[in-house]
């Protein structure tokens, strides 16, 4: 079993709908938790961290569940430019990051 | 640019060659980490150093791997005898801090294709 799972995708959306990811994770160790954007062909970067509280940034929202080990992102009002990859991350307190496969997004006008 | 750089972004090479890659950090960052990224999949760590200290590697990166941060700087992947297998996008990626929200800053990468 992988460490981090995520539906692969692809979610194909219109512009203006609302999609939602998940992704589970295995260790319970786990201490910080991230979503990362990752455009085609380019490297991936830091959409934002996941804290217990959950947050929220503009559109995005992100929940965290210790419980059941899962961590969801939720986009509002996609747009065209929100088309990527989603990449949801987990650290254990260590330095290295563990990436799940991605989830893809397409959104279409 | 005060981004992560690597160097070549584009390496095409034979089976059994020897490559070597190049990642500089964000300059006041000390730590400095490599993963592999392979097609439809996301980033696998491989490893990471401290300042010039190489503090963990993956079991991933088999002995024709290694890696060195000679003065805390700058690093370099180098793999031997390189294999189809290894084709894949190299990414290094650094930071100055551990523990919760240590955002890892990526390099735009080296895409390795091995014939």
């Amino acid at each position: 079993r992988k460490e981090v799972e995520q539906d692969p995708g692809p979610f194909n959306v219109p512009e203006g709908a609302t999609v939602a990811f998940n992704c589970t994770y295995s260790n319970s160790a786990s201490q910080s938790f991230f979503w990362y954007r990752q455009d085609c062909r380019k490297e991936p970067k830091l959409l934002m961290s996941v804290y217990s509280s959950g947050n929220e940034d503009g559109r995005f929202t992100a929940q965290l569940n210790r419980a059941s080990q899962y961590i969801s992102l939720l986009i509002r009002d996609s747009k065209l430019s929100d088309s990527a990859t989603y990449l949801c991350v987990v650290n254990y307190n260590t330095d290295k990051l563990i990436f799940g496969t991605g989830t893809r997004l397409q959104v279409f006008p | 640019d005060t981004g992560v750089s690597q160097n070549p972004r584009h390496k095409i090479t034979k089976r059994g060659q020897n490559v070597t890659f190049r990642c500089d950090p964000i300059s006041e960052h000390n730590r400095l980490y490599w993963y592999r990224q392979t097609l439809g999949q996301g980033p696998e760590f491989l490893t990471y150093f401290q300042n010039e200290a190489q503090l963990e590697k993956s079991r991933l990166l088999s002995d024709r791997f290694s890696a060195e941060r000679p003065k805390g700087s700058f690093s370099t992947l180098e793999i031997q005898r390189t294999e189809q297998g290894d084709s894949a996008m190299y990414l290094c990626a650094s930071n100055n801090r551990r523990g919760q929200g240590n955002e890892q800053f990526f390099g735009p990468g080296t895409r390795l294709t091995v014939l």
